[in-house]
């Protein structure tokens, strides 16, 4: 069965402070891979997704994910975090189903 | 402009009331999804569907209904509501083929059932 696991349930950083944010999936086949955001009181959006071609990808506003396929993972960092970053992060895999990690809670202080 | 549509955003009912929450989207998406999600936490699949007259269970057991009779519109309703079901309710679709699935959310609707 399809699973996605999310390092770390609650981040706090300094504004400027790099981030790392891990994802880890289980599937043996072909995958999709995405990135949400939810920011406090919003819809979930589309931060950035994988489907094919370089595992670097870049999504919206300055965050950026790597697909290491032999670790089953897909990290999203950004080198420089400010408040308006402050959210809940949701990895998601396009396996079989679609199917979201636990999520991970940002807080940034200014 | 193509979007999804969920109303209402907030909805307050008493214990044994049958409610139905809308959802629509205006771009033309054959699958359409329905997720519970308790404040800060997960998203639990609750049902989902590939197109017209289809409608499937999802991971999370759930004591709702949906129909899908057109493209653009997958409602859910509780005949009964109860305080367990006091949570927020999340829509939202995704093309079905073989080149993208990424998925678009609603706004929303937050229930309590008091």
């Amino acid at each position: 069965a399809q699973s996605v696991s999310q390092h770390n349930h609650h981040v706090i950083l300094s504004e400027a402070a790099s981030l790392e944010l891990g994802c880890n999936y289980s599937y043996g086949g072909t995958v999709n891979l995405f990135w949400y955001v939810q920011y406090p009181g919003q819809h979930l959006q589309l931060l950035l997704k994988y489907f094919s071609g370089d595992p670097l990808v870049k999504g919206i506003k300055g965050f950026e994910a790597e697909f290491i396929k032999s670790k089953f993972s897909f990290n999203l960092r950004k080198p420089s975090v400010q408040w308006s970053d402050t959210a809940e992060y949701f990895c998601a895999v396009y396996g079989q189903n679609f199917v979201f990690g636990p999520g991970t809670r940002l807080s940034v202080l200014p | 402009e193509a979007d999804i549509y969920q109303t209402p955003r907030y909805l307050v009912i008493g214990t044994g009331k049958k409610i139905t929450l809308e959802c629509s989207q205006t771009m033309g998406h054959d699958k359409m999804y329905w997720y519970q999600q308790d404040p800060g936490m997960e998203l639990h699949l609750i049902h989902y569907s590939y197109g017209v007259n289809s409608t499937e269970k999802g991971d999370l057991s759930s004591e709702s209904t949906v129909s899908r009779i057109r493209t653009e519109h997958f409602p859910l309703t509780l005949e009964s509501a109860r305080p367990s079901h006091t949570s927020q309710y999340l829509c939202a679709s995704s093309e079905f083929g073989q080149t993208t699935y990424e998925q678009y959310f609603g706004p929303g609707t937050r229930l309590t059932v008091t």
